[in-house]
C-alpha cells in the first residue's frame, strides 16, 4: 500500500528564503507526482506535475524534482514571498490497477514580512 | 474554462438527512474522483468513476453512493448524514490516470452534519 510522507509539517521561514519542502513514497510504481498549492478554506491548486520518466520540473520559482529509486520528490521555492503562504500537498499516483491519487498529509508554509 | 464545479459550496444537514453534492467537470475527462479532507487525515478517496457507468470504491465509501450517467457529472450521493461525514468534500477529474495525466480539483463542498 502506498503511502506519502511530507516532513516537515509546518515551516516559518523569513521572506527572501530559498526553502525545500520534502515529499516521500514507498511504492516507487508511480505515473507521476504531483504537487498542488492549498489556500485556507480553498481548493487544491495544481503547482507542478512530474511524469515517472522525468527528473524534474520547473515553473517559474517552483522547481520540483523526482527520485523513484529513493522514493523521495522535492519541492523548491527560490525567493520565497509572504503570498507563498499556504499549505502545499504532494501526491502520488499509482500503477497497476488502483489508479488513484494518495497524498501527503502537507507542509504548511508561513512566509514573515 | 469552467473547470471542475462542486456545488453546493456550504452545507448544513441534520443527522439522518440525506442530499446530493454535484459535480461537473467541462474538460472531457475520463477519470472522476470524490475525496474526503479531515484534520490530521489528509485527503482520503471515496469513490471513483474511470468513465460513464463505471464506478468503484475508494478508501472511505461507507456511506456514500456514486454514479457517472454522463462524462460530464458525477455526483456523490449521502444517503443519511452522521457527524462522521462532516468533512470538505473535493470532486477532482483528469484525462487519463493511466496515461499520468494532470489532476484537476474543484474549489470544494464544506458539510456540516448536527
Amino acid at each position: 500500500k502506498q503511502e506519502v510522507t511530507q516532513i516537515p509539517a509546518a515551516l516559518s521561514v523569513p521572506e527572501g528564503e530559498n526553502l525545500v519542502l520534502n515529499c516521500s513514497f514507498t511504492d516507487s510504481a508511480i505515473y507521476n507526482l504531483q504537487w498542488f498549492r492549498q489556500d485556507p478554506g480553498k481548493g487544491l491548486t495544481s503547482l507542478l506535475l512530474i511524469q515517472s520518466s522525468q527528473r524534474e520540473q520547473t515553473s517559474g520559482r517552483l522547481n520540483a524534482s523526482l527520485d523513484k529509486s529513493s522514493g523521495r520528490s522535492t519541492l523548491y521555492i527560490a525567493a520565497s514571498q509572504p503570498g507563498d503562504s499556504a499549505t502545499y500537498l504532494c501526491a502520488a499516483l499509482n500503477q497497476g490497477g488502483s489508479e488513484k491519487l494518495v497524498f501527503g498529509k502537507g507542509t504548511k508554509l508561513t512566509v514573515n514580512p | 474554462n469552467a473547470g471542475v464545479t462542486q456545488t453546493p459550496k456550504f452545507q448544513v444537514l441534520k443527522t439522518g438527512q440525506s442530499m446530493t453534492l454535484q459535480c461537473a467537470q467541462d474538460m472531457n475527462h475520463e477519470y472522476m474522483s470524490w475525496y474526503r479532507q479531515d484534520p490530521g487525515m489528509g485527503l482520503r478517496l471515496i469513490h471513483y468513476s474511470v468513465g460513464a457507468g463505471i464506478t468503484d470504491q475508494g478508501e472511505v465509501p461507507n456511506g456514500y453512493n456514486v454514479s457517472r450517467s454522463t462524462t460530464e457529472d458525477f455526483p456523490l450521493r449521502l444517503l443519511s448524514a452522521a457527524p462522521s461525514q462532516t468533512s470538505v468534500y473535493f470532486c477532482a477529474s483528469s484525462y487519463s490516470p493511466r496515461v499520468g495525466t494532470e489532476a484537476f480539483f474543484g474549489q470544494g463542498t464544506r458539510l456540516t452534519v448536527v
